[in-house]
């Protein structure tokens, strides 16, 4: 089955970039058509898109954030990175990974969320 | 960029009928998809494409979406399906936007 769980540092100070790793299995970046996103939520608050990378190695990102975002992967060791930089208290969020079927734009397997506190 | 909204609560009876709807411009010639979350849980994928149910899904889930505004439908809402709904539009341009969620409890 599908698995995806998120991983990176749970505090970070105000500046600083952050690095997230999502580390997947039952499925393959070598298998046409797959898609892996991150999306986060400040708490109590709504959900937010982030980025995506697609086996082919096309990236996208929300256009308010995509000066910040660097999305990756690494396909050998079935992995998807994320970076932040400049990360301020407002980035203070839970983190999730998720992947999909690109060519259905939606995501039906998530990660259970990393929480990212931003402070000094 | 584009945007998407949802109305911030709805209520409804056990054995009644829930819709949620998701407003955005020509939101009909998009794909749109809805997850329903639970307090401390990630969230499930319920309806993807519009209209289509994933496996494992209720049947009593359903989706719409025309013009201008998509609808998840929770027929004979049941207490296990209160929780926050969003709803998720893929456009061109903005690629992926979330709707600010809609709560939905069962009184």
């Amino acid at each position: 089955q599908v698995t995806l769980r998120e991983s990176g540092p749970a505090l970070v100070k105000p500046t600083q970039t952050l690095t997230l790793t999502c580390t997947f299995s039952g499925f393959s970046f070598t298998t046409s058509g797959v898609c892996v996103s991150w999306i986060r939520q400040p708490p109590g608050k709504a959900l937010e898109w982030l980025a995506i990378i697609d086996w082919d190695d096309d990236k996208y990102y929300s256009t308010s954030l995509k000066t910040r975002l660097t999305i990756s992967k690494d396909t050998s060791e079935n992995q998807v990175a994320l970076t932040m930089t400049n990360m301020g208290p407002v980035d203070t969020a839970t983190y999730y990974c998720a992947s999909g079927d690109c060519d259905s734009y939606n995501f039906d397997h998530w990660g259970q969320g990393t929480l990212v506190t931003v402070s000094s | 960029s584009y945007a998407v909204t949802q109305p911030p609560a709805v209520s409804v009876s056990p054995g009644q009928t829930a819709s949620v709807t998701c407003f955005g411009d020509k939101l009909g010639d998009k794909y749109v998809s809805w997850y329903q979350q639970k307090p401390g849980q990630s969230p499930v994928l319920v309806i993807y494409q519009d209209f289509k149910r994933p496996s494992g899904i209720p049947e009593r889930f359903s989706g719409s979406n025309s013009g201008n505004t998509a609808t998840l439908t929770i027929s004979a809402t049941q207490a296990v399906d209160e929780a926050d709904y969003y709803c998720l539009a893929w456009d061109s341009n903005t690629n992926y936007v979330f709707g600010a969620g809609t709560k939905v409890t069962v009184l």
